[in-house]
């Protein structure tokens, strides 16, 4: 089992370039989602996913887009990248409520810089 | 609206001495909550969940309390060892949100030697 993985683990960007995060997971989980993390702060939600076919926007979803084409990848596009966007970002998966979810399991996360 | 929040940014303890981290949140709809440990350069790591219908639940040396009357929420960690030092955040969500986690400020824990 790997876990939840994200790649890349750093990237630099310039500003208005496009590009994707990945994350996959081999745990079968349903639920994944999508934190960002500023210095000295906590996480917040971007987007987030129930299962295959079906995203959501969370607390911060202006300037990315996601899918979910399969249950264990959902990648996290960066349509036009701004320096706003330099932060760290985590990935995460979990079981469903109804199979009894203890938590979110995090990747080690992907840090972007945008320049 | 929604917001999960902590009382204290920074909390210093002696090795050995009991730790109490708080967190406040304002959905009295929300009906789940984690703790989560997050060291230096890595993304967080679960520690103890509680559902709403529990007033407490205990791991090892880590007990999580429920509040829901003030909306509050604690994590006690005995015995504190330097390998706690992290910052520790609650988060809350609702079984009809699905897979939406939201998370509170953080607090980062510090035991002395």
């Amino acid at each position: 089992n790997a876990g939840v993985t994200q790649t890349p683990k750093f990237q630099v960007l310039k500003t208005g370039q496009s590009m994707t995060l990945q994350c996959a997971q081999d745990m079968n989980h349903e639920y994944m989602s999508w934190y960002r993390q500023d210095p000295g702060m906590g996480l917040r939600l971007i987007h987030y996913s129930v299962g295959a076919g079906i995203t959501d926007q969370g607390e911060v979803p202006n300037g990315y887009n996601v899918s979910r084409s399969t249950t264990e990848d959902f990648p996290l596009r960066l349509l036009s990248a701004a320096p706003s966007q330099t932060s760290v970002y985590f990935c995460a998966s979990s079981y469903s409520m109804r199979r009894g979810r203890r938590g979110y399991t995090f990747g080690s996360g992907t840090r972007l810089t945008v320049v | 609206g929604e917001s999960v929040g902590l009382h204290l940014p920074t909390l210093s303890v002696q090795e050995g001495d009991n730790s109490i981290i708080n967190c406040a949140y304002s959905n009295s709809a929300s009906d789940y909550f984690i703790w989560y440990k997050q060291e230096s350069g890595k993304g967080p790591q679960f520690i103890i969940d509680i559902r709403s219908n529990m007033d407490k639940r205990q791991g090892q040396r880590v007990t999580v309390l429920l509040n829901k009357t003030v909306k509050h929420l604690s994590l006690q960690i005995a015995a504190t060892q330097p390998g706690d030092s992290a910052v520790y955040f609650c988060a809350e969500t609702y079984y009809n949100q699905g897979g939406k986690l939201i998370f509170g400020q953080g607090t980062e824990l510090s035991v002395k030697p």
